[in-house]
């Protein structure tokens, strides 16, 4: 079976500091279609649905901050909010694509507070 | 601009059949590469995938539930539809439809919230 893991479950950041969230797969998400990995990140504020803020693991969705970024490769993928602001206090979720057999996954999701 | 809506019941009995349905603009389930997907969250829970569409008819469905689940699209309404067979309370959530593409789910509905009582 395979296994995600997101973390932490919840960290506190002071504002204009450095934000870090983890993702890990049992398997790989490298699509070999077009070599990327198939890993998104997601920003959901209370009341709102889901936002994608990055997709291919790395690739920001438009109008996202650069303060947002995306790494990782194979099963070990990071978020990185490089100066943490007031509006990015959020729920954050990875999700990641399996193609054998096809199937999306989310993370159990990581609580963004401010310290 | 797309946009998608979803509907249904607010409540449903245990056992009883429940039937959501997603409402979209601005794109066709009929254009190679689209999908439709479902997801829902129950209250201060993670999202869980549920199924998903593609424009050729392939569906996808969730290992967990794929024998409760049944997605369909009319193209004609620019709609996707996903039941649920007997239900239980563990169902309640809140269930979204989103565009879904680069094996992400792009634009999300607001949601509708099931609750199973």
């Amino acid at each position: 079976d395979i296994v995600m893991t997101q973390s932490p479950d919840s960290l506190a950041v002071s504002l204009g500091e450095r934000a870090t969230i983890n993702c890990k797969s049992s398997q790989s998400v490298l699509y070999s279609s077009n070599n990327k990995n198939s890993l998104a990140w997601y920003q959901q504020k209370p009341g709102q649905p889901p936002k994608l803020l990055i997709s291919w693991a790395s690739t920001r969705e438009s109008g996202v901050p650069d303060r947002f970024s995306g790494s990782g490769s194979g099963t070990d993928f990071t978020l990185t909010i490089s100066s943490l602001q007031a509006e990015d206090v959020a729920l954050y979720y990875c999700q990641l694509f399996y193609t054998t057999p096809p199937e999306w996954t989310f993370g159990q999701g990581t609580k963004v507070e401010i310290k | 601009q797309i946009t998608l809506k979803e509907s249904g019941p607010t409540l449903v009995k245990p056992t009883q059949t429940l039937t959501l349905t997603c409402t979209f603009s601005g794109f066709s389930l009929s254009t190679s590469g689209v999908a439709v997907g479902w997801i829902r969250q129950p209250p201060g829970k993670a999202l869980e995938w549920l199924a998903l569409i593609y424009w050729n008819d392939d569906k996808r469905y969730s290992p967990s539930l794929k024998s409760r689940l049944t997605i369909t699209k009319d193209t004609s309404k620019n709609q996707v539809v996903l039941t649920m067979t007997n239900v239980d309370p563990v169902d309640t959530a809140t269930y979204y439809c989103a565009d879904a593409a680069k094996h992400a789910f792009d634009i999300w509905g607001q949601g509708t919230m099931v609750t199973v009582s």
